[in-house]
């Protein structure tokens, strides 16, 4: 079952712009993560976010949790046109058995 | 860097045959899952393997099959291929020491096609 649904399912922006994806799940979490899939490609992971966190960054990415709310974002600042593809969050359930449930995807396209 | 290799890129098969595709990882990981993604769809789970010869039927394990006889190797199995079968196949790896804040590594996936 897919737990995890990205908002918006696809977004374009101009280079330089920041990229704001958002993502809603529905039961207990221990973390969520977030991916990106080139065209044709594999997932790779991008970050990690605890439950017990609000926020987190690394280098150029923000991902925000409001585990109140089952939401987190994920923000791309200074976006470059190497940040086009589609975005995906995850989540690890709180009484989960290994496995990830993946959303949807947000699919971003940088416009140089 | 974990690598994980997965057999083929692009595959072309016909309708009823059997369908093997193959992953292999390199990092000693102990769990091991085929995914599919489709268009709209996302990526969904059809096996995982936590170990030699253990496996778990994820979301929509009908009409697959997986054999895990070593640890660094997981091979999903279409018994008797069909045209709904058409889909892009990934193939993850995941550590089970503190795996609850471990991501999942990918291979490159599988492109198939069934005709």
């Amino acid at each position: 079952s897919q737990q995890g649904e990205e908002d918006p399912q696809a977004l374009s922006i101009q280079e330089g712009e920041n990229a704001t994806m958002n993502c809603s799940y529905k039961t207990s979490i221990n973390n969520l993560q977030w991916y990106r899939q080139n065209s044709g490609r594999g997932l790779v992971h991008l970050i990690l976010i605890r439950s017990n966190e609000r926020e987190k960054h690394s280098g150029r990415l923000r991902v925000t949790l409001d585990t109140s709310k089952k939401s987190s974002s994920l923000l791309i600042t200074a976006s470059r046109a190497a940040d086009t593809a589609s975005y995906f969050c995850a989540t690890d359930a709180h009484f989960g058995n290994e496995k990830l449930t993946f959303g949807t995807g947000t699919r971003l396209t940088i416009i140089p | 860097d974990v690598k994980v290799t997965q057999s083929s890129r692009y595959l072309v098969k016909r309708t009823g045959e059997k369908v093997f595709l193959e992953c292999v990882q390199d990092m000693d990981h102990e769990n091991m899952f085929w995914y599919r993604q489709d268009p709209g769809l996302g990526l969904r789970l059809i096996y995982f393997s936590y170990d030699v010869k253990m496996k778990e039927k994820g979301d929509i394990p009908e009409g697959y099959s997986v054999s895990r006889e070593k640890k660094e190797r997981f091979s999903l199995i279409l018994e008797s291929a069909s045209t709904n079968q058409t889909s892009m196949y990934l193939c993850a790896t995941r550590d089970r020491e503190g795996f609850s804040n471990q991501p999942q590594h990918f291979g490159d996936g599988t492109r198939l096609s069934i005709l």
